[in-house]
């Protein structure tokens, strides 16, 4: 069965700080996709990432940056220079590649809320 | 990017009367949608897979009587709570797939409906 774990449930840092977010995740299947959403208080779920179970090639975007280890089932979320308009719950989810039924849609983690202080 | 749109954003209600929420793929046709349930502080679970021309295919313990699904059409899915109760109250989210993004898993996120029933 497909199953995504944040472990994480709640998490404070200061300003400036560097957090990591982590993801684990289960699956049986050899083609699937892994995503990270933010989502904030206001509600609507933002993209951030989607990566393929073959491309294992950690992702730089801006501060953002992800660590996918298919040897751990880990997708690992990474801010640096954290910053206050990045409090939010973010979550981890977990697609297969299928099509047809409830193939396709995601699986998600309970998701970490993010608290950044100034 | 495509963009999928949900309507209304938030919507109160009485105990006892029906409440539809509508999901509209503004920039592809959507022969899928998904309606997502999120309780505060909750993950998101998926309640039902939308079919384009079919019947929805409901999650285990989904009551298909009280969450009426229709997609009429392929730009068009609607989410009916019929005689709505307090615990019906939550954040309802639906999601699209862009059929030229199959080979990719692109999902779209709808801005998400809050019910609140009084």
């Amino acid at each position: 069965a497909q199953k995504v774990t944040q472990a994480q449930t709640e998490i404070s840092v200061v300003e400036k700080e560097d957090v990591t977010l982590d993801c684990v995740y289960e699956t049986r299947d050899t083609t699937y996709y892994l995503f990270w959403y933010k989502q904030p208080p206001s509600g609507e779920l933002v993209f951030l990432i989607r990566r393929n179970s073959f491309d294992e090639q950690n992702e730089i975007s801006g501060r953002y940056s992800w660590n996918f280890q298919k040897s751990t089932s880990s997708f690992n979320f990474t801010i640096t220079a954290s910053q206050v308009v990045d409090s939010a719950v973010y979550f981890c989810a977990l697609s297969e590649a299928g099509w047809g039924g409830s193939q396709g849609n995601l699986i998600f983690g309970k998701g970490t809320k993010l608290s950044v202080k100034p | 990017g495509a963009v999928v749109s949900q309507h209304p954003s938030w919507v109160i209600c009485k105990s006892g009367t029906s409440v539809k929420i509508e999901c509209r793929s503004l920039d592809f046709q959507a022969t899928t949608m998904f309606w997502y349930r999120q309780f505060p502080k909750q993950s998101l679970m998926l309640m039902a897979t939308s079919n384009e021309g079919s019947k929805a295919t409901y999650e285990q313990g989904v009551e298909k009587d009280k969450f009426l699904i229709n997609h009429a059409s392929l730009t068009l899915s609607t989410l009916t709570v019929t005689s709505a109760h307090p615990e019906d109250s939550s954040f309802y989210i639906c999601s699209a797939r862009d059929p030229s993004g199959l080979a990719t898993g692109e999902l779209f996120f709808g801005e998400g409906s809050r019910l609140t029933v009084l």
